[in-house]
């Protein structure tokens, strides 16, 4: 079964920092997502990504898909408060989807 | 690790009948329920969030009187799809937050929902 492996797992960064979050997958990725939930909220959809070497931006955040197409970055410019919370990357496996276990991301004034 | 039940897990109805699906937290207590839609090769969304005995919170653009969710108890939410037609046939997903850790989100294992 695939299997979606997230590092680090927590983060702690300086505000206005850079940083980078990654997502390897045991297996092909044939659509992976990126979301990001903050405590105790729903997970919010923020990029798919599905060709290899496909990247994709939204304000401050950029993700990535590998050309073989089993590993995604996540990448965050000049780091704000409201970036923190949990990012999450998702599959879709054979018959359901795929989690990473979540990367808690913290960003100190 | 906790675990989340959906129920059923296939369904198959005609349009214009209810359909209901059942989440439940198996081992803890789950103040709050979320209930996602995916479409085919396409991201979960946020449709709504459930806590228990209050009314649920809807995501813009999703209808609260097709999609009626009730969560009456802390190990249980339910998602009515009313009147169903064939665009609502999708693949719902429910998640539940632990009483006892308010940012740890398990989801269940999803209902096919097909709607001839």
């Amino acid at each position: 079964s695939q299997e979606l492996e997230q590092s680090p797992q927590s983060l702690i960064v300086q505000e206005g920092k850079n940083l980078t979050i990654n997502c390897t997958s045991s297996k092909t990725l044939y659509g992976l997502y990126w979301y990001k939930q903050k405590y105790g909220e729903g997970l919010i959809f923020l990029m798919m990504l599905q060709k290899g070497g496909e990247e994709k931006s939204h304000e401050k955040i950029t993700a990535k898909l590998d050309e073989k197409k089993q590993q995604s970055s996540l990448h965050i410019t000049a780091s704000q408060p409201s970036h923190a919370g949990i990012y999450l990357c998702g599959a879709d496996g054979a018959q359901k989807l795929v989690f990473g276990q979540g990367t808690r991301l913290t960003i100190n004034p | 690790g906790a675990v989340v039940s959906q129920h059923p897990s296939r369904v198959i109805c005609k349009s214009g009948t209810s359909v209901k699906i059942e989440c439940r937290s198996l081992d803890f207590q789950a103040t709050t329920m979320f209930w996602y839609r995916q479409f085919p090769k396409q991201s979960l969304m946020l449709m709504a969030t459930s806590n228990e005995g209050s009314k649920a919170t809807y995501e813009q653009g999703v209808e609260k009187d097709k999609f009626l969710i009730n969560h009456a108890s802390l190990t249980l939410s339910t998602l009515t799809v009313t009147s169903a037609h064939p665009e609502d046939s999708s693949f719902y997903i429910c998640s539940a937050i632990s009483r006892a850790s308010s940012y740890e989100q398990y989801f269940g294992p999803g209902t096919r929902l097909t709607v001839t």
